[in-house]
């Protein structure tokens, strides 16, 4: 079955600093790759996505991520993240043709000043 | 305008009573979704609809009851509540299947 592992259940990052929140897929076909954010009390919100083509994808809010078949990863990246950023963030995966999305367990990001 | 609208938002009720929670979008979508998300943020997708069809039932307790009357609405009734229950229920809505989620704010569920 198709699986997605979220390593680090939290962070803390520094406003400003950067982040990267990893990502890592199960082997099968090719994936659809997906970031999704929630803020607290909030639904999810799509950041970026990744279904083919330039494996480095930009999304909204500044982030972006980068899709390594090599090492079946999609992680999210941000240079500088600012308080707002403070979520629960989910890395998901489905299959071409396939109704069902994965969801990993989720990042926790924390924002200290 | 919300694209994907649930309510109620909160939901306080004792354990054996009934309740019904109910989901609309207006992004003309084809395909819309039940997911639960427990204490731990864990989410886990419960039904799919596509065009009123259902299309995925999850290992769902048969207590839990989708109605879709039309595509841009999906109700989710369910009997007999159990303190397991107790989650934070979210609807979805897809253009495609297995494409990019659009979700609603979540219903949140107590069972005492």
């Amino acid at each position: 079955a198709q699986s997605v592992t979220q390593p680090d259940i939290h962070i803390t990052v520094s406003e400003g600093a950067s982040l990267e929140l990893r990502c890592n897929y199960s082997y099968g076909a090719t994936p659809y790759l997906f970031w999704y954010v929630q803020s607290p009390g909030q639904g999810l919100q799509l950041l970026l996505k990744y279904f083919s083509g330039d494996t480095l994808v930009q999304g909204i809010k500044g982030f972006e991520a980068e899709f390594k078949r090599s090492q079946s990863s999609f992680n999210l990246r941000k240079p500088s993240v600012h308080w707002s950023d403070a979520a629960e963030y989910f890395c998901v995966r489905s299959n071409f043709g396939n109704e069902k999305l994965t969801f990993g367990t989720g990042t926790r990001l924390t924002i200290i000043p | 305008d919300t694209a994907v609208s649930q309510t109620p938002k909160y939901l306080v009720t004792q354990m054996g009573n009934d309740k019904s929670i109910k989901c609309e979008q207006n992004l003309g979508h084809d395909t819309m979704y039940w997911y639960k998300q427990d204490s731990k943020k864990f989410l886990k997708i419960m039904f799919s609809y596509n065009n009123k069809e259902l299309i995925i039932n999850e290992t769902v307790p048969n207590r839990f009851s989708p109605k879709s009357p039309d595509k841009a609405h999906l109700n989710l009734h369910i009997n007999s509540l159990e303190l397991g229950d107790s989650a934070v229920y979210f609807c979805a809505s897809s253009q495609v299947e297995a494409g990019e989620l659009f979700f609603g704010e979540g219903s949140r569920l107590t069972v005492l």
